[in-house]
């Protein structure tokens, strides 16, 4: 059974500072890793996708990196800002090629200016 | 772009009612799901639909059932709701067989039932 962690599950900042959100996950045969974002109240929105063949991913101030083998990977938020403050999430395929997906539990970000 | 609308944000329901909530993609995306969250649980897949018709049961399937007559509509139905269906409802859209597609997600329905 795939499971999806995500530690700390919160995190209080000065703005400015370099952050990097971690996600581990417990089966290794996905073909592919999304980080969402969740503001209060909200849905969520897709912020990157990792294919299997990749290594990392980037989105402006955004870069993930996957580590399959480890079983890893982090959303690295450069020089970050009030408007970043929000939940974050990963997600991986559930296991045999479902199209269902398996999330962590989220890390809500506050960025203080 | 892709839209998922819900047709509430927010709905205040009785024990007992029986509760609808709708959901609607423009995308003609095959794959709809429904979840719920909730504090310190996550996302939790109650039902998933992979076509017209078809539906699969998720994790917590237990006190809801479903209706897709459309491609583009997936209903989520509490038949007798309790207060401990109180919760934040959220509805996703994916179009099959890709890697590289997500899911788009709905602005949610938060749900309180009395």
């Amino acid at each position: 059974k795939q499971e999806v962690t995500q530690i700390p599950a919160a995190l209080s900042v000065p703005e400015g500072e370099n952050l990097v959100l971690n996600c581990s996950f417990t089966d290794s045969a996905i073909y592919n890793l999304q980080w969402f974002r969740q503001d209060p109240g909200k849905g969520l929105t897709s912020l990157l996708l990792i294919q299997s063949s990749q290594r990392e991913q980037t989105s402006g101030r955004l870069n993930a990196s996957l580590d399959k083998s480890s079983g890893r990977s982090t959303l690295y938020i450069a020089a970050s800002q009030p408007g970043d403050s929000a939940t974050y999430l990963c997600a991986v395929p559930a296991p045999g090629g479902s199209e269902k997906l398996v999330f962590g539990k989220g890390m809500k970000l506050t960025v203080n200016p | 772009d892709v839209k998922v609308t819900q047709s509430s944000r927010y709905l205040v329901k009785r024990t007992g009612e029986k509760v609808f909530l709708e959901c609607v993609q423009d995308m003609d995306h095959e794959n709809m799901f429904w979840y719920r969250q909730d504090p310190g649980l996550g996302l939790r897949l109650i039902y998933f639909s992979y076509d017209v018709k078809m539906k699969e049961k998720g994790d917590i399937p237990e006190g809801y059932s479903v209706s897709r007559e459309k491609k583009e509509r997936f209903s989520l139905i509490l038949e007798s709701a309790s207060t401990n269906q109180t919760s934040m409802y959220l509805c996703a859209s994916r179009q099959t067989g890709s890697f590289v597609e997500t899911q788009y997600f709905g602005p949610g329905t938060r749900l309180l039932v009395l």
